[in-house]
């Protein structure tokens, strides 16, 4: 059983401030690294797709990074907002293995 | 419209109950998954078919059997219910060869 974790659970940041958080996943026969954001009452929506070692994705104020070598994904929140309170899942797919592992998780809530 | 549709949103049902929720999808994507959420565990992948002739058990499958009725329609089905199968439950397609995956609205199920 592949163990995608994510750190921390949960996190409170200020308006206005930057944060980031962890995803950590087994390296070996890696093939892509997904990043979704899950607000309350809906359903998880795709922020990323990675594949190479090195990768950098952005969207907007929100960035994320890969290293498939050591198995580290970083996401990153530049100026957090109150609309940028939701829960951020990570999910790693595998060569031979063409579905996603979860992690469990980093509930995020912007204090205005 | 959405791409993705679950009915129904909400049931309670009975310990011992045959219970069918179904997912229908307009993407046009071949692959398709049924993930349930209980709080802490993140999302666990259940079934998961590549097309309507391939269907695979995923991490938790026993208690849960499947239909793929055609490309656009798969439906999740808990033969006899039990309290412990309360959760969210999420339906998803995806393209090849990200596997980005693309989320219904969930439908929540309480079992009493």
């Amino acid at each position: 059983i592949l163990n995608v974790e994510q750190s921390p659970q949960s996190l409170h940041v200020q308006e206005g401030d930057s944060t980031n958080f962890t995803c950590s996943f087994p390296s070996s026969n890696f093939y892509a690294l997904h990043w979704y954001r899950w607000e309350t009452a809906k359903s998880p929506e795709a922020l990323f797709v990675m594949t190479l070692n090195g990768d950098e994705k952005k969207k907007g104020r929100i960035s994320a990074t890969l290293n498939t070598k050591e198995g580290y994904s970083y996401l990153y929140i530049k100026g957090s907002q109150p609309e940028d309170s939701a829960t951020y899942l990570c999910a790693s797919a595998y060569f031979g293995n063409e579905k996603l592992t979860f992690g469990t998780g980093t509930r995020l809530t912007i204090i205005p | 419209d959405a791409d993705v549709t679950q009915t129904p949103r909400n049931r309670i049902t009975k310990t011992g109950k045959r219970i069918m929720l179904e997912c229908s999808q307009t993407k046009g994507h071949d692959r398709m998954y049924w993930y349930r959420q209980d709080p802490g565990l993140g999302l666990r992948l259940i079934y998961y078919s590549f097309d309507v002739k391939d269907i695979n058990k995923g991490e938790i499958s026993d208690g849960y059997s499947v239909s793929r009725q055609a490309q656009a329609k798969f439906s999740l089905s808990l033969e006899s219910a039990i309290p412990n199968q309360t959760a969210l439950y999420f339906c998803a397609t995806s393209d090849f060869p990200t596997y980005e995956q693309y989320f219904g609205p969930g439908t929540r199920l309480t079992v009493t």
